[in-house]
């Protein structure tokens, strides 16, 4: 079935350790997101590709790094740098043709810095 | 985009009509209304869009003002799985947005029974 897999579900890391959360989708979409989520809170944006080999910022990009070398895949970096990385993070994808807007998510992957 | 208002949370009875408003009065005339819904600890799901008319897919339906100021997301019979957070978004249509949309902290919304 086509969708976007997240991987891992679950992870804990140490403080000061860097951690790369994966994203990969079989939908052939041009576009993929990566979005915060911290407790009883909306969505925040983190970085957007558009295109392989290419991303934009989002909203709250510092502390974070990303990749687009393949169109399937968007992995996700937490590095050190980021103050409070304890969330939940989901990646999304969508269609560069038409206007729909429609973001298809993965199940999320919930980080927890000991 | 354009800055959406929903209220944080609201109760509905199962098997009846789950209304839900959302506030765009900002809305400029080629950002379209989204909804889209979490239930706990998945990814959100896409429910409905719209520009100015009225939509209605097998999930749900969209009531848009004619001045587009504010829209309505109706569940016509609420289920005790239609509890979740509900996200009102609004964005510019168009590739050249990158389909970036801005997640608010949208209406908890419990079915009860």
């Amino acid at each position: 079935d086509g969708g976007i897999t997240q991987s891992p579900k679950y992870l804990f890391r140490k403080e000061g350790q860097n951690v790369t959360l994966s994203c990969e989708q079989n939908l052939n979409h041009d576009a993929m997101y990566w979005y915060r989520q911290d407790p009883g809170q909306g969505l925040r944006l983190i970085y957007y590709s558009q295109i392989v080999n290419d991303f934009q910022k989002g909203d709250i990009a510092e502390g974070y790094s990303v990749s687009r070398e393949k169109k399937e895949s968007f992995p996700l970096t937490v590095t050190s740098a980021q103050k409070n990385p304890t969330a939940f993070y989901l990646c999304a994808s969508s269609s560069g043709q038409g206007n729909t807007g429609e973001l298809f998510f993965g199940e999320g992957s919930r980080l927890t810095v000991l | 985009d354009a800055k959406t208002t929903q209220p944080p949370s609201m109760d509905c009875a199962e098997g009846r009509a789950a209304n839900l408003p959302c506030n765009h009065s900002t809305i400029s005339g080629n950002e379209y209304v989204y909804w889209y819904r979490q239930i706990h600890s998945q990814g959100p799901q896409y429910i409905i869009h719209g520009l100015k008319n009225n939509e209605t897919n097998e999930m749900a339906s969209l009531i848009i003002t004619e001045d587009r100021k504010s829209s309505t997301l109706i569940l016509p019979h609420a289920t005790l799985r239609d509890t979740a957070v509900y996200y009102c978004i609004v964005r510019v249509a168009g590739k050249a947005a990158g389909n970036k949309l801005t997640f608010g902290g949208g209406t908890r919304v419990l079915v009860k029974p």
